[in-house]
């Protein structure tokens, strides 16, 4: 199984300021066919299904505001929020869909400072 | 746009059985492969399982922990997603999801159902 790492557990950041959360796969989910990493980014406010934000590690989904974004490949992966916003607070979370056992990190609390 | 609407979730008694319906629109369910994930009280997200499409063979595959005891199926005429849960352990309550992944691995959820294991 694909074990998906999230660093931090919590994170607390100033409003207006970057926030930057990281997710670690334990093998590579980079699909050499298409070059794509099938890797996702949910925000989960309580009381409410994961939306999604990002797919394929950087694309984001449509109306999904600029100030999110995602970089990097194979296995190591960064979700970064440019310029925290009073409504970003919410848990993130990783996931794969390269294999299954599909797997989801553990999630990182995002609160406001 | 795709709309995913669980129902079924209930209060069950450990070793009961229970069934959760998802009934899907707004995109080709027919060809779509489709998941339930669930979501344990103030935990985080859990996979446990998939079914493919006809045309992919219609296989299924399941989390370690549901593996013979949950068993999911799909109506295509209906457009509806099935989970079967059988030999209820307190350990399952949780909220439960149906999601369709793209072909790109976004993922569309529904609102969720509640199952409670109880005595």
């Amino acid at each position: 199984d694909i074990v998906m790492t999230q660093s931090p557990d919590s994170l607390a950041v100033s409003l207006g300021e970057r926030a930057t959360i990281n997710c670690k796969s334990s093998q590579s989910i980079l699909y050499s066919s298409n070059n794509k990493n099938y890797l996702a980014w949910y925000q989960q406010k309580p009381g409410q299904p994961p939306k999604l934000l990002i797919y394929w590690a950087s694309t984001r989904e449509s109306g999904v505001p600029d100030r999110f974004s995602g970089s990097g490949s194979a296995t190591d992966f960064t979700l970064t929020i440019s310029s925290l916003q009073a409504e970003d607070v919410a848990v993130y979370y990783c996931h794969q869909s390269y294999s299954t056992p599909y797997t989801f990190g553990q999630g990182t609390k995002l609160e406001i400072k | 746009e795709v709309q995913l609407v669980e129902s079924g979730g209930d209060l069950v008694k450990p070793g009961g059985s229970l069934r959760l319906s998802c009934a899907a629109s707004g995109f080709g369910f027919s060809y779509a492969w489709l998941s339930w994930v669930r979501q344990a009280p103030g935990k985080g997200l859990e996979w446990i399982g998939l079914i493919k499409s006809k045309t992919d063979g219609g296989t299924t595959d399941y989390a370690a922990p549901v593996a013979g005891r949950f068993a999911i199926s799909r109506d295509d005429s209906t457009h509806t997603l099935y989970l079967q849960m059988n030999s209820l352990k307190t350990e399952d309550a949780a909220v439960y999801y149906c999601v369709f992944f793209g072909s790109f691995g976004e993922g569309y959820w529904g609102q969720g159902t509640l199952v409670t294991v109880s005595s």
